[in-house]
């Protein structure tokens, strides 16, 4: 069966400081991976994919398939990084279906 | 303004009352979806359409209906709510299926006593 998991519920660190929210996955096909923010107060949104290889605000995920994870990393946190973290998995062939992780509360102290 | 509009925001209701809450779009996508969110379990996917008259499962669908008659619209109705479906509910769009980006509604609180 399809699933996401995100082993920390909140992960608190210094600004400045590196980043790196865990997540891995297990899927026996090919996935698409996904990472979703929701600030404070505002609505949930695409941070970025796997397949497109981009930095979205300093963030960058790699997808590695022999470890089944893709996990979002930061060299130095803000504070406005302060935020809900959800990463998501879907197929090329399931169409639209998507499995979000149970996230993780990223806390950026001054 | 393009966006993903939801009604109500704020629903409190009784064990069995049916209810729907609507989901409108206004950028012509083809993908809707619903979702769930609950503390310690995240989003989980109701029901997902891909376009017009064509709705599948996501992973939990049980006690949830869909229709999608029209494109911009994407209701879900709870024929026979119940306390565990307390939750927050959002719906989403993407203008054709995952590899596009999904804009989220704001958000419907609901709550089955």
């Amino acid at each position: 069966a399809q699933r996401v998991t995100q082993p920390e519920k909140l992960l608190s660190v210094f600004k400045g400081a590196p980043v790196e929210l865990k997540c891995n996955y297990s899927y026996s096909g090919s996935p698409e991976l996904f990472w979703y923010v929701q600030y404070s107060r505002q609505r949930l949104q695409l941070l970025l994919r796997h397949i497109s290889r981009e930095s979205i605000k300093g963030f960058t995920a790699d997808l590695n398939k022999g470890e089944t994870s893709f996990h979002l990393k930061k060299p130095f946190a803000q504070e406005e990084d302060s935020a809900m973290y959800y990463c998501a998995l879907s197929s090329y062939n399931q169409g639209g279906k998507l499995i979000f992780g149970q996230g993780t509360e990223l806390s950026v102290k001054p | 303004e393009a966006q993903v509009t939801q009604n109500p925001r704020y629903l409190i209701t009784v064990t069995g009352k049916k209810l729907t809450v609507t989901c409108s779009q206004n950028m012509n996508h083809e993908y809707m979806s619903w979702y769930r969110q609950d503390p310690g379990l995240g989003l989980r996917q109701i029901y997902y359409s891909m376009n017009v008259e064509v709705t599948d499962k996501g992973d939990v669908p049980e006690g949830y209906k869909v229709s999608r008659k029209e494109k911009r619209n994407f209701p879900l109705i709870l024929e026979s709510p119940s306390p565990n479906q307390t939750s927050l509910y959002f719906c989403a769009s993407s203008l054709r299926g995952l590899a596009y980006e999904q804009y989220f509604g704001p958000g419907t609180r609901l709550t089955v006593t």
